[in-house]
């Protein structure tokens, strides 16, 4: 079955430290796959996406994640966290017919 | 910029009533869905169409229907709204593989709470 997990509930940072939230994913053929954000009270945001190519993807806020083939993994990083950073971070993978599966989501929390 | 709309942030109805969730999205988008949002649950997939009088089932259809008359315009129906429907509903547009654009554009939500 074709499914993404996201391990972490809940991950606590400090402000300018660097953050990671982790997925993993399952899935036939080439994946590709997303990371979006939602901040309280707004609707989803797209970050960024791979498709192919390099490994290591950047997109919005200063934000970054690394695609791992061998252990299907998508993580996404960023260097130096911000408090503006807290938010629910949700990790998706699109299937054949263009369905798109997510994670469970990993709330994020930046603590001054 | 992608827009996506949905008719109501806010709906509060009573059990047995007749609920229409409506999304509008203004890229020619072929793809559209419908989502609802629970807390641990993640996204989870109701319906999906990808052409206009298009549907697919996705992962929790039951006790919803929906409606693709126009391109631009995907309804959700709660043919009788249950308590256990109350949730953020979510819709979403994109572009079919092998467009140039995968990622998916979503609307602000409705929070619905049924009574």
């Amino acid at each position: 079955a074709q499914s993404v997990a996201q391990p972490e509930d809940q991950v606590n940072v400090a402000e300018g430290n660097p953050l990671t939230v982790k997925c993993t994913y399952s899935v036939s053929g080439n994946p590709y796959l997303f990371w979006y954000v939602q901040y309280p009270n707004r609707g989803l945001q797209f970050l960024l996406k791979y498709i192919t190519g390099d490994n290591l993807v950047k997109g919005s806020y200063g934000f970054e994640a690394e695609f791992n083939k061998s252990q299907t993994s998508f993580h996404l990083k960023k260097p130096s966290a911000l408090v503006s950073d807290s938010a629910l971070y949700f990790c998706a993978v699109k299937t054949s017919y263009d369905k798109v599966i997510f994670g469970p989501g990993t709330s994020l929390s930046v603590i001054p | 910029d992608v827009k996506v709309t949905q008719s109501s942030r806010y709906l509060v109805k009573r059990t047995g009533e007749k609920v229409f969730l409506e999304c509008v999205q203004d890229m020619d988008h072929e793809n559209m869905f419908w989502y609802r949002q629970d807390p641990g649950l993640g996204l989870r997939l109701i319906y999906f169409s990808y052409d206009v009088k298009m549907k697919e089932k996705g992962d929790i259809p039951e006790g919803y229907s929906v409606s693709r008359e126009k391109k631009e315009r995907f309804s959700l129906i709660l043919e009788s709204a249950s308590t256990n429907q109350t949730s953020m509903y979510l819709c979403a547009s994109n572009r079919p593989l092998g467009g140039d654009s995968y990622e998916q554009f979503f609307g602000p939500g409705t929070r619905l709470t049924v009574l």
